[in-house]
Formats: C-alpha cells, structure tokens, sequence
C-alpha cells in the first residue's frame, strides 16, 4: 500500500526553527509537495521537490532524499501566523498525489 | 473570479438527498479534482478530470459523481447523502502537463449528513 507518514503535532516558539518531516513509500515518484493549510481554510502551495536536495524559498526551505523516501519541511525565523497544519503529498506513478494527514504547528510566544 | 470558487461554502442535509457541490476555475487549467477532508486522515481523491470530457475515479469515488461538460466547471453530485458523507470537500484545478503540474484548491464546502 501507500504511505505517507508525518508527526500529528509539533510545538515551536516564535522567532526559532523549526523542521517537519515526512517518509513515504509509494508506488512511483514523481515529485513531492508541501501545503501550508490554516485552521477552516484551504491548502495552499508551499513547495516543490522532484531531485534531491534542498529547495529554499525564503524563511521555508525543502529538502528532498528520493533513496530515503524522505523529505522535510524547514521553517525559520517563525512567526505566530505559521501556526498551520502542513501537509506533505507525494505524485506516485499515476499522476495522482497521496496525501499525508498533515502535521499541527502550534507556535508559542 | 479569480481562482476557483465553491458553492455552497457550508451545507446541512438531511440523509436520501441529493445533493451537487458547485466548482468553477478562471485560469484555463485542464485538469480538475475533488477531494474530501477528514480528521486524521489525509486528503483522499474522489474524482478527477484530466480535461473537457473525461473524468476518472480517485480513491472514495462510491456515492458520488462527477461531469465535465466544460473547462471551467465540475460539479459533484452525491445522489443519496449518507451520514459518512459528512467531511469537508475541496475542489482542486492544475496546469496539467505544464511544469509542476501544482494543485491550487477552492475554499472548501462543509458538508453535514443527517
């Protein structure tokens, strides 16, 4: 079966870093998206990894390793409005993105 | 209209309805998805359409429906709610064949089956 795996909650404080992964067994690859997704509103896109490597786009950054199945969402300098759920997919070999359940960052003073 | 938007944004419905969510996009994109939003779980595919007249099966496609008549619209009919029909649903639309190929997704209808 499909997998995607990521932690249901983590907790960070304003103004620090913080890391979310998620590992995925699939069947194919071709390429691995992170969404940001505020509490009653819809995802929205964060970033793209199709090569290994790492991905950067301001405070966020994402990093890739295709022969781990890895993959992690990096966010700096954070701020009280990144209190979010991210939501990490993965395009498998019929084009279709599985979806993991999301990972709660709550964000503290 | 600028990007997608759904209708109704939230629905109560009694269960043996029928019931369609309303979906329209206004950046030409070519494939078009619906998901439902369950707590706990991931997204889960419904259905999709890669283009004007052809749609596909995702994942949970039982008791629902969709068409295509046109590039802009997909609707998606539940013929007879069910009370595990109650979930958030989001419709999606992609530039597929263009690059990353990135979904960008509506605000969502709540739906309640009673």
């Amino acid at each position: 079966g499909q997998n995607i795996d990521q932690p249901t909650e983590m907790t960070a404080t304003e103004g620090a870093i913080v890391q979310i992964n998620c590992t995925y067994q699939t069947s194919g690859f071709n390429g691995l998206f992170w969404y940001q997704q505020h509490a009653g509103e819809a995802p929205t896109f964060l970033s793209y990894n199709v090569l290994d490597g790492l991905e950067e786009k301001g405070r966020f950054s994402s990093f890739l390793s295709r022969s781990k199945g890895y993959s992690y969402l990096l966010l700096k300098e954070l701020q009280m409005k990144d209190s979010a759920s991210y939501l990490c997919a993965v395009r498998d070999s019929n084009y279709q993105l599985i979806w993991g359940a999301g990972t709660k960052l709550i964000i503290k003073p | 209209i600028a990007g997608i938007t759904q209708a109704p944004t939230s629905q109560i419905l009694a269960a043996g309805r029928r019931m369609t969510l309303r979906c329209t996009q206004d950046m030409r994109h070519n494939a078009m998805y619906w998901y439902r939003q369950d707590l706990g779980l991931g997204l889960r595919l419904i259905h999709y359409s890669n283009t004007a007249g052809t749609t596909g099966k995702g994942e949970v496609p039982d008791g629902y429906s969709v068409s295509r008549a046109n590039t802009d619209d997909f609707p998606l009919t539940l013929a007879s709610a069910v009370p595990s029909q109650t979930s958030v649903y989001f419709c999606a639309s992609s530039d597929a064949g263009g690059g990353t190929d990135t979904q960008y997704f509506g605000p969502g209808t709540r739906l309640t089956v009673l």
